[in-house]
Formats: C-alpha cells, structure tokens, sequence
C-alpha cells in the first residue's frame, strides 16, 4: 500500500488566488481527516469524514475553506481566496472508523505570498 | 484548544540514554495515543493504548496511563541517533476524532 498521498507537496501562491489540495486515503479506511500544521497553533483539526460524510467541519477557520470527499478514495481542501495567514503544512490523515490510529500523508506545505 | 499537553517541550539526550516525555490532558478519553514527526515530514503512529489499560510497550517504547490524574508518559530506551523527532501525544474523546497536543521535540546526541 502506498500510504495515504497528498498533493501537491509543496505550493506557493498570490494573496487571492485558489488553492486545492488533494489527498488520496488508503483503501479500506473509512474516515478521513484534514489537519493544519503551523508554528504557533500546532496541529488544528479542521475538518473529518466518516464514510465519506462530512462528519465535524468546526475546525474550518473561515468560509474561505472548504473541502469535499466525493468518493472514497479522494478529498479537497480548497481555500479560496488565500490569504498569507493559510501559509501552514496541510496534513491529510486516514483511519479505519475506531481503528488502531491513524496513517498520516507527508502533507502539503503552503505559502501564500 | 489543545487537549494534550507535552512536558517537556524539548530534550536532548546521549545515544544510548532513556528519554521520558510526559502528556497531560484534560477530559475523559477513549484511548491515547503517541506518534512521531521527523522534520519535514507527516507524523507516524507509535502506539495506542486505551482508557482501561495502564501500560503498553512496543519495542523500545513503553507507554503509561493514569486516567485518575488524566496523565501518560512515553519512554523510549537506549535512544539511537534515528529516535531524533518530534513527539505527540493525541487524545481521542469522542468518536475517532483525535486533538494532539504542542509535542516534545527529542534530540538525540550521537
């Protein structure tokens, strides 16, 4: 199994501009998470599917965000507009529902200019 | 807000030495678990142990749970140059929905 693949690795993006992330979970694995990573604020979950089903979105800082798992073998975060604030490494994690813990992608590192 | 907290936040040990990192959380769990970050990269999951059992171990690791002081601990015995990384306790309360806490960052002297 390849893991759980995000893309792309590494974005650099304009103040304004849209960016979506992709995130492929391992097969068999029914939930789904979206995590940021930052400096100051640490892990932040923002977002987790069951099933494909939005689950919790509580952690979405704004409405500029966003994400969507229409099948379940892939996810969306998408930000739109950006804003440098974004700028953080975006972790796409998955598991199976109550399993042994979770497998975590090598994440998205974002910078917005 | 974070769930967990880490103590201490960084540690810098001898190849060969045990390192002890401790977690402190601050509501009823289901399970805690620990997982490991290299620079530059995702995290990797160490071990879980769940709210009714006090210790794990795994290889190197031994991990400990005090749910009446909402507390664990991870040891990892004679540390090698690899055991350098970051280190997170997460908690998961409700629903396989894990928050970590700010991690301890070990840096192991070869």
């Amino acid at each position: 199994d390849a893991g759980v693949i995000q893309s792309p690795r590494h974005e650099v993006t304009e103040m304004g501009q849209e960016v979506t992330l992709r995130c492929k979970p391992i097969s068999g694995h029914n939930s789904l998470f979206w995590y940021r990573q930052t400096m100051m604020r640490g892990l932040e979950l923002l977002i987790y599917f069951n099933n494909n089903v939005p689950i919790d979105d509580s952690g979405m800082p704004e409405d500029r965000f966003s994400a969507k798992m229409p099948n379940a073998s892939f996810s969306t975060l998408k930000i739109q507009p950006s804003e440098p604030r974004d700028s953080a490494v975006y972790f796409c994690a998955s598991s199976l529902f109550q399993g042994e813990g979770y497998t975590f992608g090598s994440g998205t590192r974002l910078t917005v200019v | 807000s974070q769930q967990g907290e880490e103590d201490p936040q960084a540690l810098s040990i001898q190849e060969g030495e045990n390192a002890t990192m401790n977690c402190s959380y601050k509501t009823s769990i289901n399970n805690l678990q620990w997982y490991r970050q290299n620079s530059g990269r995702g995290l990797v999951h160490l071990i879980l142990i769940r709210s009714n059992e006090r210790e794990k171990h795994s290889g190197r690791l031994r991990v400990t749970l005090d749910t009446s002081k909402k507390s664990s601990s991870l040891l990892i015995t004679a540390s090698r140059a690899a055991d350098t990384a970051s280190y997170f306790c997460a908690t998961d309360s409700a629903g396989n929905k894990l928050t970590f806490g700010g991690g301890t960052r070990v840096l192991v002297k070869p």
